[in-house]
Parts: structure tokens; C-alpha cells; sequence
């Protein structure tokens, strides 16, 4: 069983739509969930984080998080062509010094104008 | 607003020849990490170094590798006797907390 799973993609949504990108893992110790965007060729960019069952929002995103059903969820509002990328779930199962990472393929989304 | 640099953006070198990439952590951050894409894959955990120690390694991070923190700012990753299937990009990362990366080292191997 895969750690952390992704739908690969790629999701097409037309701009100003809402892309939903969802991610479920495996570890019901995680701790820490978070969400990064990388453009082809580029490092993660680090969007959001959440900790705590439930939503979380900044700006035109929101995480949703249920630690009962393993899942993840980003939210992307009036999605514009700019957020054209690859979406990474990461898991934090770390404790105390060590906060590693583990890592989705990534749902490649794709906002057409 | 503070970033991870490393260096070099680019790296190739011929196989069997040993390299170093480089980063300069954020400079309040007590975490730094090493990981690696093999382009097409998932990023993957090479290492993970706190305390001026190894805290934890992958099955990756064989006797090919190793870190170091050789002077209180840089943190380096060495890869010894580099193999084509080394190839890949090499994200430095540090955290309190969150992790931020660094632009990467793209290494290719030939």
C-alpha cells in the first residue's frame, strides 16, 4: 500500500472554477499535512498546512483534513491559469528531531483560460 | 523574506566522480533535510540532520552519501562514486516547523 496517494491527473478545470485535489494516506500516526505546488522544472513551494481535523482557509485556498478517513483534501477558488501546476500532498510521521516528509506523486492541475 | 539557497542550479558530472551540492539552510531553522526527484517520480527523503547530527536516513542514503555542516552555515550533501541512476533534482530544505526548499540541484550524471 502506497503511503501517500494522489490521483495523478491531470485535472482540467476552466478558469475561475473551483479544483478540488484530494490525497489519502496510509499512516494513521501522521501528524501534519501539507500542501505544496511545484512547476515543471522548479522546486515545492510550500501552499498550505493544517494539523487539526477540519478546514482551514487562506485566501483562495482551503484545506480540509479527516484524520478518521485518512484524507486530505485541497480546495483552489476562481482558479486562474497561473495555477497551472503539479500539486504534492506531503505527511509528516515524524516526532520530536525528526519532521521528514513523505511524499504523493503529485495531481498535475491544469486551469484552462 | 528568508529562502534556502543552494548551489550549484546545475550539476553534471561523469560517472564514477564524486560531487558536493550545496546549501545555506534559513539561517534561524534547526532542521535541514536532503531530498531527491528522479525527474517523472516522487520526491523522496534522503536525510534528515538536527543537532549537527544524522537524525534519520532513508534506505537511500547509503555509504555513497553523506552530510555535513562544515562551518555553523552551509550544509552539504556528497555523493561518491556518482552512478547515471543518481541522476535527479536535489532539494535542500530547513524547518521549525514547516519546510521550505531550496531551488535545487539538477544533477546528471553521464
Amino acid at each position: 500500500q502506497k503511503e501517500v496517494e494522489q490521483n495523478s491527473g491531470p485535472l482540467s478545470v476552466p478558469e475561475g472554477a473551483i479544483a478540488s485535489l484530494n490525497c489519502t494516506y496510509s499512516d494513521r500516526g501522521s501528524q501534519s499535512f501539507f500542501w505544496y505546488r511545484q512547476y515543471s522544472g522548479k522546486s515545492p513551494e510550500l501552499i498550505m498546512f493544517i494539523y487539526s481535523n477540519g478546514d482551514k482557509e487562506d485566501g483562495r485556498f482551503t484545506a480540509q483534513l479527516n484524520k478518521a478517513s485518512q484524507y486530505v483534501s485541497l480546495l483552489i477558488r476562481d482558479s486562474q491559469p497561473s495555477d497551472s501546476a503539479t500539486y504534492l500532498c506531503a505527511v509528516n510521521r515524524g516526532a520530536g528531531n525528526n519532521r521528514k516528509l513523505i511524499w504523493g506523486l503529485g495531481t498535475s492541475l491544469a486551469v484552462n483560460p | 523574506e528568508p529562502e534556502v539557497t543552494q548551489t550549484p542550479s546545475h550539476q553534471v558530472t561523469q560517472m564514477g566522480q564524486e560531487v558536493i551540492l550545496r546549501c545555506v539552510p534559513i539561517s534561524n531553522h534547526l532542521y535541514f533535510y536532503w531530498y531527491r526527484q528522479i525527474l517523472g517520480q516522487k520526491v523522496e527523503f534522503l536525510v534528515s540532520f538536527y543537532n549537527n547530527e544524522i537524525s534519520e536516513k532513508s534506505e537511500i542514503f547509503d555509504d555513497q552519501f553523506s552530510v555535513e555542516r562544515p562551518d555553523g552555515s552551509n550544509f552539504t550533501l556528497k555523493i561518491r562514486s556518482t552512478k547515471l541512476e543518481d541522476s535527479a533534482m536535489y532539494f535542500c530544505a530547513s524547518s521549525e516547523g514547516e519546510a521550505f526548499f531550496g531551488q535545487g540541484t539538477r544533477l546528471t550524471v553521464v
